[in-house]
């Protein structure tokens, strides 16, 4: 089983609408979790930190189930700007702070 | 703007020969670095843990004597990749972590090298 899964999609959403999709873990040690975006050839970037509580960042909402051990995010009002590969990422502080990442969630914005 | 700075942003080399990446933290000290390396249509694999003086930490199946990493100053690691060959093809990525800067852990990545090796 994989540390950190995530499905692969590709999510075509119409432009406007809402997409969610959600990330699961193995290990139940992770402390830190995180979004990233992935555009085609460019390095990872930084979308959201996830916290216990749920948070909300614009149009991005991540919440953290950790007894479900799963993290989702759902994104509103999708633009064409949006379309990426999402990239669910997991903090093992205890391993050095190493990040695994999830095999990305890729999603396709149309008009 | 742009914090961790790699340099080659892409190479072509001959297969056999050695190809050197520098990972630069511009504004920061970074307490450790991580060596990040991306086939396509995958995600990123962790490669190695490096942290400014000592020996870098290998992930497992990652040679050591191919892939050397120097991490000789608290901004600056590098990545030598020797006597590549076709399928060390890759798009390799750094990042830089500093708790000071980031208390919750937030690795910062640079843009990535596209290394060719024909």
């Amino acid at each position: 089983r994989k540390e950190v899964e995530q499905d692969p999609g590709p999510f075509n959403v119409p432009e406007g609408a809402t997409v969610a999709f959600n990330c699961t873990y193995s290990n139940s040690a992770s402390q830190s979790f995180f979004w990233y975006r992935q555009d085609c050839r460019k390095e990872p970037k930084l979308l959201m930190s996830v916290y216990s509580s749920g948070n909300e960042d614009g149009r991005f909402t991540a919440q953290l189930n950790r007894a479900s051990q799963y993290i989702s995010l759902l994104i509103r009002d999708s633009k064409l700007s949006d379309s990426a590969t999402y990239l669910c990422v997991v903090n093992l502080k205890a391993a050095g702070n190493k990040l695994t990442f999830g095999g990305g969630t890729r999603v396709l914005v149309k008009p | 703007g742009a914090v961790v700075s790699q340099h080659p942003s892409w190479v072509i080399c001959k297969s056999g020969t050695s190809v050197k990446i520098e990972c630069r933290s511009l504004d920061f000290q970074a307490t450790t670095m991580f060596w990040y390396r991306q086939f396509p249509k995958q995600s990123l694999m962790l490669m190695a843990t490096s942290n400014e003086g000592s020996k870098a930490t290998y992930e497992q199946g990652v040679e050591k004597d191919k892939f050397l990493i120097n991490h000789a100053s608290l901004t600056l690691s590098t990545l030598t990749v020797t006597s590549a060959h076709p399928e060390d093809s890759s798009f390799y990525i750094c990042s830089a972590l500093s708790p000071l800067r980031s208390p919750s852990y937030e690795q910062y990545f640079g843009p990535g090298t596209r290394l060719t090796v024909t």
